[in-house]
């Protein structure tokens, strides 16, 4: 499968403990998205990579999430000290010119 | 106001109708607009591009009017596997970043 893959593609975890996902973009797109999803809503952008550089993050990305892409391959997202409201399905997106590929995501769920 | 707003449905349709989803935007700059299909638990998947011109993909035909800042989808002969969420997306000039409407729901009926 050459598609974009993420992991784990569930993730149940109490509230306060850290959280780190991974996202393995299309082998030839130099450009990563990550986007948060809630029930009833379309996807929100939260921040992007061109190459390992992060060249924009959202509004809704606290500092409590950290999103890297070190080697300009793989990326991931990190939120610490987590909080019920950070329950929802985030997706990683990559593309090299136009359309964006989106992985199936990791549902996170904060009890 | 929402930078993208998409009646969220649902929409219940019998199989072979031709179902119309409607959507607008706010920020007059927008230059790409696509429509996404997801299908439920899973990941969007661009559906279609939507050019000013307006244009089509078999069953299906996006339009844009930019004077009114709204973007329609049209669905003809509409089949069971045609049930999903179909999402309007913008993407502003110069921004990278994807703007997704809420979704519309359709279900087909048989």
């Amino acid at each position: 499968d050459t598609g974009v893959s993420q992991d784990p593609r569930h993730k149940i975890t109490k509230r306060g403990q850290n959280v780190t996902f991974r996202c393995d973009p299309i082998s030839e797109h130099n450009r990563l998205y990550w986007y948060r999803q809630t029930l009833g809503q379309g996807p929100e952008f939260l921040t992007y990579f061109q190459n390992e550089a992060q060249l924009e993050k959202s509004r809704l990305l606290s500092d409590r999430f950290s999103a890297e892409r070190p080697k300009g391959s793989f990326s991931t997202l990190e939120i610490q000290r987590t909080e019920q409201g950070d329950s929802a399905m985030y997706l990683c997106a990559s593309t090299r010119a136009y359309e964006q590929y989106f992985g199936p995501g990791t549902r996170l769920t904060v009890t | 106001r929402k930078e993208v707003e998409q009646d969220p449905g649902p929409f219940n349709v019998p199989e072979g109708a031709t179902v119309a989803f409607n959507c607008t935007y706010s920020n007059s700059a927008s230059q790409s607009f696509f429509w996404y299909r997801q299908d439920c638990r899973k990941e969007p998947k661009l559906l279609m591009s939507v050019y000013s011109s307006g244009n089509e993909d078999g069953r299906f035909t996006a339009q844009l009017n930019r004077a009114s800042q709204y973007i329609s989808l049209l669905i003809r002969d509409s089949k069971l596997s045609d049930s999903a969420t179909y999402l309007c997306v913008v993407n502003d000039f110069g921004n990278e970043k994807l703007t997704f409407g809420t979704g519309t729901r359709l279900t087909i009926i048989p």
